[in-house]
């Protein structure tokens, strides 16, 4: 069965460029009709979609991140990789990589499954 | 920030059935299938629903959904306190070429 697993470290500085690895097992990142992808949830409070990336090359990115995030696919490590740069306190929050499913259609979405999410704290 | 509104919470006995709201606009829940997910405390969301109503693996028939419009509703019948987490809609949205997901709702087993 697919698992994922979040990696990098826990506290990064205001200012700093935050990056995480995303690693899976038990399937290919190649695998068509995948998406690859990173949500965040601040302490106490919703989820937030940061960006997908599918293997082919095409990303997504949320709006409001866009212009500090990057998001990559290495497909012969099989892992898949965040970067945020410029980081402030509002960015702490337990990081989750998941695979997010396409179908056919481009009209249904859903996330399966779920890394067990990183906590990353920005303090000095 | 979230783009799709829940309420807060929601609270039944157990046994007895709660419904959960989600509401969009045109652009996502209005032109895009919608998924559920429940995070248990302490843990990783958890898909429960996609394509509006089809159960993932594993995941009893006390949780249907649906869809209307720009609205989204999950209902859970024969409430167990196993079930108390927060609960989050889901979508894609075409216009800012995301995914998107509601505001979260708690539901508590009385």
């Amino acid at each position: 069965q697919l698992q994922l697993q979040e990696s990098g470290p826990g506290l990064v500085k205001p200012s700093e460029t935050l990056s995480l690895t995303c690693t899976v097992s038990g399937g290919s990142i190649s695998s068509s009709s995948y998406y690859w992808g990173w949500v965040r949830q601040p302490p106490g409070k919703g989820l937030e979609w940061i960006a997908d990336a599918y293997s082919g090359g095409i990303t997504y990115y949320n709006p409001a991140l866009s212009s500090r995030v990057t998001i990559s696919v290495h497909t012969s490590k099989n892992q898949f990789t965040l970067r945020l740069s410029s980081v402030t306190a509002a960015d702490t929050a337990v990081y989750y990589c998941a695979r997010h499913v396409e179908d056919d259609s481009g009209s249904s979405h859903w996330i399966h499954p779920w890394g067990q999410g990183t906590l990353v704290t920005v303090s000095s | 920030q979230s783009v799709l509104t829940q309420p807060p919470s929601v609270s039944a006995a157990p046994g007895q059935k709660v419904t959960i709201s989600c509401s969009g606009t045109s652009s996502n829940i209005g032109s895009n299938y919608v998924s559920w997910y429940q995070q248990l405390p302490g843990t990783a969301p958890k898909l429960l629903l996609y394509d509006n109503n089809r159960r993932s693996s594993g995941i009893p028939d006390r949780f249907s959904g649906s869809k209307s419009g720009t609205s989204a509703t999950l209902a859970i019948t024969g409430l167990q306190t196993g079930d108390e987490a927060d609960y989050y809609c889901g979508t894609w949205d075409s216009s800012l070429t995301i995914g998107v997901f509601g505001t979260g709702t708690k539901v508590t087993v009385l």
